[in-house]
Formats: C-alpha cells, sequence, structure tokens
C-alpha cells in the first residue's frame, strides 16, 4: 500500500489566487511528521512546512498552510496568492521514526501558475 | 540548518562505467539519505549511510550496484556502477541536522542529473 498518495498528477492555478494540493497518508504509529517540499526545473528540493503529528495547530509559513486533518490522515497544502515562481512540483513526505526516520515521498503535483 | 554540496551537477557516462558522487556537508549531521528520481518520478530511498559501518539499503537497491562510503560526520560518496540507461536518473543526498529529531527538516543536495548513453 502506498504510504503517501497525492491524488493530483498536475494543476493549473491563476495567478494570485489560492490552491491546495491535497495529500493522504497511511501509518499505524502515532508519532510521526509530515513535509511539503517544492522542486523547480533546477531539481533542487526546497523545504516548504512542516506538520507533526501532536500539533494540536495547523502549521503555516508565509503563504504556505498545512490543512491538517489526523482522523482521516490527510495533509493538504494551501498556497495563497499564487505567484509564476511557485510553478514546480510539489511532494508530500512523511517521516516516522519507527521506520528509521527516513522521508517517504507521494508521486508529486505540478503546479502551473498562469498569468 | 545545513548547507550541502553535491557533485558533479550533471555528466553524461557511458553505458558500463561507474560514477562516484560526493555529497559534503557544512555541519556534521547524524543521518544522510541518498534518493534516486527516475524521471518524471518521485524520489526513493536508496540507502542511510551510516557513519563507521556499512549503508542500510531499500529493498531493491545492492550494495555491488550502489556502493556508499561515509566515512565521517559530513561526508558521504554514492558510486553508480555498471551503468546503464534504466540508471538515467536525478540522485539527491540528503541530511539531517544535528541530531534529527522527527521535526528536523530534511535538507537536500543539488542533486546530480546523470544520463547514461
Amino acid at each position: 500500500a502506498q504510504k503517501i498518495t497525492q491524488t493530483q498528477p498536475g494543476m493549473f492555478v491563476q495567478e494570485k489566487e489560492a490552491v491546495t494540493l491535497d495529500c493522504t497518508y497511511d501509518t499505524s504509529d502515532q508519532s510521526y511528521g509530515l513535509f511539503w517540499y517544492k522542486q523547480p526545473s533546477s531539481g533542487e528540493m526546497i523545504f516548504l512546512i512542516y506538520q507533526g503529528s501532536y500539533d494540536e495547530q495547523n502549521a503555516t509559513e508565509g503563504r504556505y498552510s498545512l490543512n491538517f486533518q489526523k482522523a482521516r490522515k490527510s495533509a493538504n497544502l494551501v498556497i495563497s496568492a499564487s505567484q509564476l515562481g511557485d510553478s514546480a512540483m510539489y511532494f508530500c513526505a512523511m517521516r516516522e521514526p519507527a521506520a528509521g526516520n527516513k522521508l517517504t515521498f507521494g508521486g508529486g503535483t505540478r503546479v502551473l501558475v498562469k498569468p | 540548518s545545513a548547507v550541502i554540496s553535491q557533485k558533479p551537477s550533471r555528466d553524461i557516462c557511458q553505458r558500463g562505467t561507474s560514477l562516484t558522487i560526493q555529497c559534503q556537508v557544512d555541519s556534521q549531521v547524524t543521518m544522510m539519505f541518498w534518493y534516486r528520481q527516475q524521471p518524471g518520478q518521485s524520489l526513493t530511498l536508496i540507502a542511510t549511510a551510516n557513519q563507521g559501518s556499512e549503508a542500510t539499503y531499500e529493498s531493491g537497491f545492492v550494495i555491488d550496484k550502489f556502493p556508499i562510503s561515509r566515512p565521517n560526520l559530513t561526508f558521504s560518496t554514492l558510486t553508480v556502477s555498471n551503468m546503464s540507461p534504466e540508471d538515467s536518473s536525478i540522485y539527491l543526498c540528503s541530511a539531517g541536522a544535528g541530531a534529527f529529531l522527527m521535526n528536523t527538516e530534511a535538507f537536500f543536495g543539488q542533486g546530480t542529473r546523470l544520463t547514461v548513453v
């Protein structure tokens, strides 16, 4: 079974609008961390935001916020006020200490911001 | 935070040859990881590089094909051996700063874009 599922292979969003990228995960551990990374065409992996399984509040980092619904095992990324530079691949990832703290990545969502 | 320098940034290699990728971190880190990203795909963990002992490989990856060294807490190498066109991918080094607690961001090198012809 997939540990991390991103159901949207690609999305278009109008500049200045908000976009939500879906991520669901599968774990039986109580302690885990969820991450979102951005990968532009240059290939580098840029950390965006983190949510811990015990965090009661949704994480926010500037224009990025994470809609964490623990019971549904979802951790959707919301990008507000999209900019042309937001066009990239976005990966959701999970870390489980019980699995050696390695990151497991979802399949990614390609976002294209239209002017 | 940790800054990771990875080289080479790209290479074109002949099939049957080997390429060694270097990963240098600007601070001591507990854990280092090597990932492969095939064209249009997500990142797949190859192995965890352990300082002072053999790397821990994920299912589907073997030491003979991807030997890894980690001589100290700031440096690791990944060798892609006896390459074939199927090895054409981006290879990424990753590290966790300090004790690499669960909520610690994983930092990545800029990746090595490998093309095997």
